[in-house]
């Protein structure tokens, strides 16, 4: 059973470009989690959606980043015009059920650097 | 407002030596689950070892055990004969059985020294 799936590793953009990052979680998980971890920080939550749906965004920032997770295809973390702040790694997780009721698998991430 | 408080931003030992970590956290729910990650320098999130907060008997995983006081908020983690692939940063974390976000301290970087 393949992990959570996260493309691409690593991801350069310039300022004012779009990231695309990608999570496929395990399979049969139907819950997926991304979290933002800054330099030298713990991770911080930013959201947490099922198929179709998102459930709790209260961690993402209220411009320029965006989340989905269609009914087909992995979830993708979008985030617009991209400034030096942006630089991160962005982590994607997966779990079976959600509320607390499971353990969150966690991919490898992406390293996200804005020059 | 819940946090974790991680007070050794860094810790170095000899190797087999035992090292504790040290956790506190703050939450009002009585119903969570506490977590220990490890990332070493490949970045990928490393479950070590998890507790649930119901369970009095402290959680261990071979050469990994907690010492749990739930009365005191308080989680550290003990790594027995301590080797150089213990070498990461450690992150204490934990999650209530009623929200969908884990919380994360900033992490104890740990030099395991041959």
């Amino acid at each position: 059973n393949a992990g959570v799936m996260q493309n691409p590793r690593h991801l350069v953009r310039r300022r004012g470009q779009e990231a695309r990052l990608r999570c496929s979680p395990m399979k049969g998980h139907s819950h997926v989690y991304w979290y933002r971890q800054l330099p030298e920080e713990g991770l911080k939550f930013m959201v947490y959606l099922q198929k179709e749906n998102i459930i709790d965004e209260s961690g993402m920032p209220k411009e320029r980043f965006s989340a989905e997770f269609p009914k087909e295809g992995p979830s993708i973390l979008r985030i617009q015009q991209v400034v030096r702040g942006d630089s991160a790694a962005y982590f994607c997780a997966s779990s079976p059920v959600g509320q607390g009721q499971s353990e969150q698998y966690f991919g490898p991430g992406t390293r996200l650097t804005v020059t | 407002a819940q946090t974790v408080t991680q007070s050794q931003p860094e810790m170095s030992v000899q190797e087999a030596e035992t090292v504790t970590l040290s956790c506190t956290y703050d939450t009002s729910e009585n119903n969570y689950y506490l977590f220990w990650y490890k990332q070493p320098p490949s970045r990928q999130m490393i479950l070590v070892i998890r507790q649930e907060a119901y369970k009095q008997q402290n959680a261990t995983e071979n050469r990994f055990s907690v010492n749990f006081q739930k009365a005191a908020k308080s989680f550290s983690l003990k790594i027995s004969d301590s080797q150089l692939g213990d070498t990461a940063m450690y992150f204490c974390a934990f999650i209530t059985n009623r929200d969908d976000k884990i919380i994360f301290g900033k992490g104890t970087r740990l030099h395991i020294l041959p």
